[in-house]
């Protein structure tokens, strides 16, 4: 069975920090990988979506990675704002005929004062 | 003005009542999911369905039931069996073909009196 674990569970840090935050998984056979963010009591925002064949996926301040040899992936936010304060969770698609079931990490409350 | 739409945002649940999500896309998407969210915990899946009249179990699919007559549309109802149903509901779509991201609604609170 999938498993998704994200570390840290909460990170705070000043505004203008370069930040990483990781996701790991436990089986790499695995069709993609998106990452999402999640305000207060809302739904959740497509970040980035890496396709098991890629490696990385940028947008904006936002560069994703992907090693799927070792079940990991990180995000990385250039010149953090307070903006950028919200939940981050990570979430796997399984490759074969498990169509659309994602599995997510428990999430990233990042935090980030001015 | 294209979107996912979710109602109500707030719903209560008296002991033994049974009580419905409603889940309205106008994306043309043709699969809904229906996520759990608890506090400090990732989403897990309820049900989820690719096709009209076609729906699937997901891992938590006990005490809860779905219908999928329209495309535009996938209801959720909690049932009196699920005995712990306060959480925040989500639902989602993509299209049938695998390489998009999933589009998430703005969800449903579920408090039990």
């Amino acid at each position: 069975k999938q498993e998704v674990t994200q570390i840290p569970a909460a990170l705070s840090v000043p505004e203008g920090e370069n930040l990483v935050l990781n996701c790991s998984f436990t089986d790499s056979a695995i069709y993609n990988l998106q990452w999402f963010r999640q305000d207060p009591g809302k739904g959740l925002t497509s970040l980035l979506l890496i396709q098991s064949s890629q490696r990385e996926q940028t947008s904006g301040r936002l560069n994703a990675s992907l090693d799927k040899s070792s079940g990991r992936s990180t995000l990385y936010i250039a010149a953090s704002q307070p903006g950028d304060s919200a939940t981050y969770l990570c979430a796997v698609r399984p490759g074969g005929t498990s169509y659309g079931k994602l599995t997510f990490g428990q999430g990233t409350i990042l935090t980030v004062h001015p | 003005d294209g979107g996912i739409t979710q109602s109500p945002k707030y719903l209560f649940r008296k002991e033994g009542q049974n009580v419905t999500l409603s889940c309205e896309q106008n994306l043309n998407h043709d699969a809904m999911y229906w996520y759990r969210q608890d506090p400090g915990q990732g989403l897990r899946l309820i049900y989820y369905s690719q096709i009209v009249n076609d729906f699937q179990k997901g891992d938590i699919a006990e005490g809860y039931s779905v219908s999928r007559e329209k495309k535009e549309s996938f209801p959720l109802t909690v049932t009196s069996a699920q005995k712990n149903p306060t959480a925040f509901y989500l639902c989602a779509t993509n299209h049938f073909r695998g390489q998009e991201t999933q589009y998430f609604g703005p969800g449903t609170r579920l408090l039990v009196l």
